[in-house]
Formats: structure tokens, sequence, C-alpha cells
């Protein structure tokens, strides 16, 4: 079963950065696009972006431009998203998830087990 | 405020059909393929329906989905205890150029 392993929960102070990665093993998803997306408590689902497979070229969404950074070590089978700046909102769930099947754009069927990043004071 | 509206809960009996509205523009389920997630306490996202009536391997053919124009929707029929869970629809956006997610809808299994 193909499947994406994310680093620990984090803790951290306002206005510090964190950066969550994203590993997938044996270099399965090195030609996926791969995607990060947040939900925090009692709140929707969120996409922050996404990293392309070829270029490594990111995509990022509007609200988070200027704050988040996606990269990749195809290398190591990694991503990774670095978000600054935080503040207490940031406080989520962070996911990353790729389309490895026959859907198109949103259909992520492989998702991270997610990591718990909390901001505060 | 989410881009896609969901309405927040729908609940039914056990057996009974549930169903679940997206509402979104042209820019974004009026020309792209809507997905639904179903979203259980600790536990990531799991695909339940993508390109608006697929239904990926494993997931029961309790499970349905339809779009028309700029709306889709998700039914749930022979609703059971385990269903109970928040529903997410998902698309691209052309405009926004990004996915967009609907506000959620709580499932109460009464």
């Amino acid at each position: 079963q193909m499947q994406l392993v994310q680093s620990g929960s984090e803790v951290k102070k306002t206005g510090s950065s964190v950066k969550v990665s994203c590993k997938t093993p044996g270099n399965t998803f090195t030609y996926r696009y791969l995607h990060w997306v947040r939900q925090a408590p009692g709140q929707a689902l969120q996409w922050m972006g996404f990293i392309t497979p070829f270029n490594d070229d990111p995509k990022y969404a509007q609200e988070f431009q200027g704050r988040v950074t996606i990269t990749r070590d195809k290398s190591m089978s990694t991503a990774y998203m670095e978000l600054s700046s935080l503040r207490s909102e940031d406080t989520a769930m962070y996911f990353c998830a790729v389309v490895a099947g026959d859907g198109g754009v949103g259909a992520f069927d492989i998702w991270g087990q997610g990591t718990m990043v909390t901001v505060s004071s | 405020q989410s881009v896609l509206t969901q309405p927040p809960s729908a609940s039914g009996t056990p057996g009974q059909r549930v169903t679940i509205s997206c509402s979104g523009s042209s820019s974004n389920i009026g020309s792209s393929a809507v997905n639904w997630y179903q979203r259980l306490p600790g536990t990531a996202p799991q695909l339940l329906m993508f390109s608006n009536d697929q239904r990926p391997s494993g997931v029961p053919d309790r499970f349905s989905g339809s779009k028309s124009g700029t709306s889709a929707s998700l039914a749930i029929s022979g609703l059971q205890s385990e269903d109970e869970a928040d529903y997410y629809c998902a698309t691209w956006d052309d405009s926004l150029h990004a996915v967009v997610f609907g506000g959620g809808t709580k499932v109460i299994v009464l």
C-alpha cells in the first residue's frame, strides 16, 4: 500500500516558522504533484499549494503567498512545507496528499497521517 | 468563508437516504470535476468520490455522486452508524488557480 509518512507534531511560538516533512517511501510519488492541505480545529479543509513533479515548481494558494514554501528533495524522497510568521490561527493539522489514481486535480487518494502544529505565544 | 457552499449538517435514521449538496460557480464546479471526502475524527480525509460520480476501489456503492451545472451532490443510501462523519466537496477553481473545498457537512445518524 503506497503511503506518505509525515514528521511529528510541533509546538511553535507566534512569529516563528515550522517545517513539516512528507516522506514518499521508494520514490513512489516522484512523478506526482505533491499537495499540502490543512484543517484548523472546527474549520474546513484548506488547500495550501503543491509542488510539480518534473521541475519542482511550487504553486501556492493566494492566502498563503509570501508565508509558505513547498520544496522537494528527490534524493531523500521527501517533500517539505515551511510556514513562516506563524500566528495562533495557523494552529491546525497539516496533511500532504497526492493523486495516485484516476482522479483529476483535487482527487487526493493518498494522504499522510497528518502533523499537528500548535502555535502559542 | 468557503468558495463552495455546503449545508452545515444533515441527518437521518439508519437505512434512510441522506443527500448533501455542494454549490459553486462557473469557475469551479461549472468547469471542473467534483470530488468528495469523508473525514472521521482522528484520521486523514478519505476520498469517497472522484470525477463527480466515480467511486474509488473499496467505497461501498451506497455512496453516489452527481453534478449538474454549478452544483454537485453526494447521496448516502442505506445510512449506517459508521457513516457519521464530516463530508467535504472539492474541485479546481480556474479563477483562483487553486483547489477549493466546501465548508463541510456533518452527517448525524439518529
